[in-house]
């Protein structure tokens, strides 16, 4: 079946710094990919997708490429901000119309 | 204002009891779903229905019922609730399924004792 791995937790960067959170998928065909953001107390939101090889997703500063060719859909800040601690998902829709999520990464950005 | 709504957004009950948690969505979105958080499981997904009347199982289906007779509701049943169902569950919909993103509901934490 579809799975997707991602980079365990939790992660601390100082403010300013560069985020890298890895993710990888297994999937029959093209899935779409997806990142999602998920602050303390509140439901899951997207934060990007990709619906194709090579597609670049982006919002807010943040970006994820999708790499067919190394099945992965990393997940890039340039400079994070204490207001991005969160929980990031990883998540592909795979061929059962469904998404299958990773374990999620917890992101604690320190002053 | 249009979104999903998920309610009660907290319940303690107690082992043996039926408890049913809500979910209801303004989009006219075809497909909905629910899944369970768990520390170390991260999402799991429950059941989902890609219209009314229409429902599937999904991860991990054991002990949940759900029922779809209108399309913008979808409730959930813990028909005889079990201290491992205490969790956190969040209902989510989309337009059609597989390339389309989900939108989560706010979530309800289930305390079983």
């Amino acid at each position: 079946g579809d799975s997707v791995t991602q980079m365990e937790g939790p992660v601390t960067l100082s403010e300013e710094a560069f985020l890298t959170i890895n993710c990888t998928y297994t999937a029959t065909g093209y899935p779409s990919l997806f990142w999602y953001v998920q602050y303390p107390g509140e439901g899951l939101q997207l934060l990007l997708k990709a619906t194709k090889a090579d597609d670049k997703g982006s919002n807010k500063g943040f970006e994820a490429t999708y790499r067919k060719e190394t099945t992965s859909f990393h997940l890039e800040k340039g400079s994070v901000q204490v207001s991005d601690s969160a929980v990031y998902f990883c998540a592909a829709g795979g061929s059962a119309r469904q998404l299958t999520f990773g374990s999620g990464t917890q992101l604690t950005v320190l002053p | 204002d249009a979104g999903i709504t998920q309610s009660p957004r907290y319940k303690i009950t107690e082992t043996g009891r039926q408890v049913t948690l809500m979910c209801h969505q303004t989009w006219s979105h075809s497909y909905m779903f629910w899944y369970r958080q768990d520390l170390g499981h991260g999402l799991r997904l429950i059941y989902y229905s890609a219209a009314a009347d229409i429902t599937d199982k999904g991860e991990v289906p054991d002990g949940y019922v759900v029922s779809r007779s209108k399309t913008e509701n979808f409730p959930l049943t813990l028909e005889s609730a079990t201290r491992s169902q205490t969790s956190v569950y969040f209902c989510a919909s989309s337009e059609s399924g597989q390339n389309q993103p989900q939108h989560f509901g706010d979530g309800t934490r289930l305390s079983i004792l």
